[in-house]
């Protein structure tokens, strides 16, 4: 079946170090690859997406590149600020008869001051 | 102004009352969603609608139902509702196939005691 499976949290860094959240996916279709973010009080809203494999996507410092020879979706940053603090998501987007979008389990990133 | 509205934002009830989720969306998108978010379960599928009136159960239609009578507003219906399902629900749009954006609400918090 479809799935995304993405690093267990929390993760806590310091503010100027660097951010890898892991990412894999599972499908037998052409996926649309995505990553969210999640404030609190907030419902997730898209930080960026990417439809085409080996294709990079980037917003607000953070990237990610969609290899499919791997099935990985890694999001990155290079420096991380105490702003970024929030959960993140991968998700997977299913077009077709059974469109629909599928997501992580969620992966809380604490950044200290 | 893109937006999904959920309403109420907090509910309490008892066991085996009746619950209604509204939901009302100003894109004109075609597909809704029904999430609901448990800690460490991320966010599961309860119901997807492709237009008024076309729904599909998602992961966890268990005890739910949905209705879809105009394309802006999807409501989620809990019958005799129960303790387990406490948790926070949030209702989703989007434009087309799982290859765009979804925006979501900023959540219902439900409490069942």
């Amino acid at each position: 079946g479809d799935s995304v499976t993405q690093t267990e949290g929390p993760v806590t860094l310091s503010e100027g170090t660097s951010l890898t959240v892991n990412c894999s996916y599972e499908t037998k279709q052409y996926p649309t690859l995505f990553w969210y973010v999640q404030y609190p009080g907030e419902g997730p809203q898209l930080l960026f997406k990417v439809p085409k494999a080996n294709e990079k996507g980037s917003n607000r410092g953070f990237e990610a590149t969609y290899n499919k020879e791997a099935t990985s979706f890694h999001l990155q940053k290079a420096s991380v600020q105490e702003s970024d603090s929030a959960v993140y998501y991968c998700a997977l987007g299913i077009t077709g008869n059974t469109r629909k979008l599928i997501f992580g389990l969620g992966t809380t990133l604490q950044v200290q001051p | 102004d893109m937006k999904v509205t959920q309403m109420p934002r907090y509910l309490i009830k008892r066991m085996g009352e009746n619950v209604l989720l509204e939901c009302g969306q100003d894109m004109s998108h075609e597909t809704m969603y029904w999430y609901r978010q448990d800690p460490g379960l991320g966010l599961q599928l309860i119901y997807i609608s492709y237009d008024v009136d076309s729904n599909s159960e998602g992961d966890i239609p268990k005890g739910y139902r949905v209705s879809r009578k105009k394309r802006e507003h999807f409501s989620l219906i809990l019958d005799s509702a129960k303790t387990n399902q406490t948790s926070v629900y949030f209702c989703a749009s989007s434009f087309g196939q799982g290859n765009t954006e979804v925006f979501f609400g900023k959540g219902t918090r439900l409490t069942v005691v």
